[in-house]
């Protein structure tokens, strides 16, 4: 079974710092997906890398894909009040498996 | 292009009533996915489906839970005499292929399901 732990899964910080949340498996996935959700909404599909050590930029955020494709990061520079969220990281596994198996989310609350 | 369209947005049934969610895929897309989600939680999956077959339903509760995708018309996720246990989120997702390759999947906007 593909497990996906997803750290941390609570953050609170102040408008201006910088984080990072990680997602770590034993398993190797095709591809990962990053999505984030606002409160009573679907996941919004952020980012997907594929090619193993794949490092993706969109504004502030950062996303890389491990060598391995076993884990990934997501790093945030300068947070705002905006980023707010819950973040999602889903990794798609190797072969037609069909699933896309979620890690358990990383609330994100950045203060004024 | 619309998105992935979830009818209803919020869904109260009584205890053993039956609650039938609905999802329309993005247009073009063949492959869809049901996941349910507890509060503050990760989307646990249920059942992937494309067009008329059931792929997988490793997820899905053996009992009481059903799904299914015509040729014609939205993806169904049926839950039959439900109970309190069954209120959560459930999200649909779609996709055009099968999720390898890089290949990326989009949700709806979900139904929310309350057990009174």
């Amino acid at each position: 079974t593909q497990l996906l732990e997803q750290s941390p899964q609570f953050l609170s910080i102040q408008e201006g710092e910088n984080l990072t949340v990680y997602c770590n498996s034993s398993s190797v996935f095709s591809s990962l997906q990053w999505y984030r959700q606002e409160p009573g909404e679907g996941p919004v599909l952020l980012v997907t890398v594929v090619t193993g050590g794949e490092v993706k930029k969109l504004k502030r955020l950062t996303f890389q894909f491990g060598d391995a494709r076993k884990d990934s990061s997501l790093h945030i520079t300068a947070a705002q009040p905006g980023d707010t969220g819950l973040y999602l990281c889903a990794g798609a596994g190797t072969g037609n498996t069909g699933k896309l198996i979620f890690g358990q989310g990383t609330t994100l609350q950045v203060k004024p | 292009n619309a998105g992935v369209m979830q009818n209803p947005r919020h869904l109260v049934r009584r205890r053993g009533q039956e609650a039938r969610l609905r999802c329309s895929p993005m247009k073009g897309h063949s492959h869809v996915y049901w996941y349910r989600q507890l509060p503050e939680e990760g989307l646990k999956f249920m059942v992937y489906l494309q067009k008329e077959n059931i792929i997988d339903e490793s997820g899905m509760p053996k009992e009481r839970f059903s799904a299914e995708f015509p040729k014609e018309g939205p993806s169904i996720l049926r839950i039959q005499q439900v109970v309190r246990g069954d209120s959560a989120a459930y999200f649909c997702a779609s996709s055009p292929t099968a999720l390898d390759g890089g290949t990326e999947a989009f949700f709806g906007q979900g139904t929310r399901l309350t057990v009174v």
